[in-house]
């Protein structure tokens, strides 16, 4: 099992420029999850997909911000513009259900300088 | 108020040491429960689902106490290696299945 990954471990960009994050998620996992972390406001949970579909994407912040998942191998999360403000570690995760927890990838680190 | 509190700490703690913090939840429907751990510039990991009787993991032992409306982790014979974050987790009906509340986390250092 190769767990979640994600990409680009690390992302610099300036501002204006648009950011775009992968993330793969478990096989079998059924929801994936794009978290954002800050040292002010923790853990935010960005938008989450079920079966391929968007079920809550009252996190997302603006409407810089959007999320795909084409098939159930793959999910994008974009920033366009990018803001420094954006700056953040960005998380994907994926699971079966609450009931069993999540598995977090190893997260983009970006900067928007 | 949040949905999910914990009190930041650090909790500095003496290697060998036990150490226990809580972190109460608001929504009294809230269903499952869990602890993640968090170490510096990583991903969360899971560390142990908290069951209504409680649950013990080696030195790591979990408590519901749902009349009050907190969780607890206990770390005995704290190892150097314990230090992290320590993140509490709660999942509620009212979600959707998959959506789990995350605390802020509490810091534990574990110091020789």
């Amino acid at each position: 099992d190769a767990g979640v990954i994600q990409s680009p471990r690390h992302e610099v960009t300036e501002m204006g420029q648009e950011v775009t994050l992968r993330c793969k998620p478990i096989s079998g996992h059924d929801y994936l999850f794009w978290y954002r972390q800050t040292m002010m406001r923790g853990l935010e949970l960005l938008i989450y997909f079920n079966n391929n579909v968007p079920i809550d994407d009252s996190g997302m912040p603006e409407d810089r911000f959007s999320a795909k998942m084409p098939n159930a191998s793959f999910s994008t999360l974009k920033i366009q513009p990018s803001e420094p403000r954006d700056s953040a570690v960005y998380f994907c995760a994926s699971s079966l259900g609450g009931k069993w927890g999540y598995t977090f990838g190893s997260g983009t680190r970006l900067t928007v300088v | 108020r949040k949905e999910v509190e914990q009190d930041p700490g650090p909790f500095n703690v003496p290697e060998g040491a036990t150490v226990a913090f809580n972190c109460t939840y608001s929504n009294s429907a809230s269903q499952s429960f869990f602890w993640y751990r968090q170490d510096c510039r990583k991903e969360p990991k899971l560390l142990m689902s908290v069951y209504s009787s409680g649950n013990e993991d080696g030195r790591f032992t979990a408590q519901l106490n749902r009349a009050s409306q907190y969780i607890s982790l206990l770390i005995r014979d704290s190892k150097l290696s314990d230090s992290a974050t320590y993140l509490c987790v709660v999942t509620t009906p009212t979600d959707s299945w998959g959506k789990l509340q995350f605390g802020a986390g509490t810091q534990v250092v574990v110091t020789p």
